[in-house]
């Protein structure tokens, strides 16, 4: 069975940095490409960024970009997503997910989420 | 980027009744790249339809999507109680990948 349950969210003040991690079992993380999509209080998704299956090629929404960096450990089959420089509008519940096989950017598992809160 | 305005925001139904749910881009999805996904309260979302018709594993025969361009639907051909939550579609054929801001489905 597929699972992914993340951890690391937690209330850090403006300009701070926090490590999100995702624990995926059921599959290994080599084969699929994987994504990370936020989800403001009460707002929609958004999505943040994605690192794929094969050569670790990674994308940013502009939101993210300079500040959040996707990675992956194999090895421990684990997505994390360090994000510096944290802002209000941070903000939310981030969501990893599964890229469905392909190189399509289909999500056909979720994690719950973990929250993120940005304030001093 | 490709915005997704969805329509209605919210929608009254009663169970057993049909629902229809627009999803308009600001531009054409050329490749019909858009999926639809399903949230409901406290959880994460829930692929739905993806290739605008195509269901995805275990999703029941009621749910249906079509459209082409900038002109999307999903349709849940008959509401059963546990289809009452919210909607969103996503493109993934225009770089970068967006949401529309969801309809809310609820029981009239």
């Amino acid at each position: 069975e597929v699972q992914l349950v993340e951890s690391g969210g937690g209330l850090v003040q403006p300009g701070g940095s926090l490590r999100l991690s995702c624990a995926a079992s059921g599959f290994s993380l080599g084969d699929y490409g994987m994504t990370w999509v936020r989800q403001a209080p009460g707002k929609g998704l958004e999505w943040v960024s994605t690192i794929s299956d094969s050569d670790d090629t990674t994308w940013y929404a502009g939101s993210a970009k300079g500040r959040f960096t996707i990675s992956r450990d194999i090895s421990k089959n684990t997505l994390s997503l360090q994000m510096d420089s944290l802002r209000a509008e941070d903000a939310a519940i981030y969501y990893c997910a599964r890229r469905r096989a392909g190189r399509l950017s289909i999500y056909d598992h979720w994690g719950q989420g973990t929250l993120v809160t940005v304030s001093s | 980027e490709v915005v997704l305005t969805q329509s209605p925001g919210t929608l009254s139904l009663s169970p057993g009744e049909r629902a229809t749910l627009s999803c308009r881009a600001s531009q054409s999805v050329p490749r019909s790249f858009l999926a639809w996904y399903q949230q409901k309260p406290g959880q994460a979302p829930r692929l739905l339809i993806y290739g605008v018709s195509s269901r995805a594993t275990g999703i029941p025969d009621r749910f249906s999507g079509s459209g082409s361009g900038t002109d999307f639907t999903l349709t849940i051909g008959r509401l059963e109680p546990e289809d009452f939550a919210v909607y969103y579609c996503q493109q993934y054929d225009v770089a970068p990948q967006t949401f529309g801001q969801g309809t809310t489905l609820e029981i009239k």
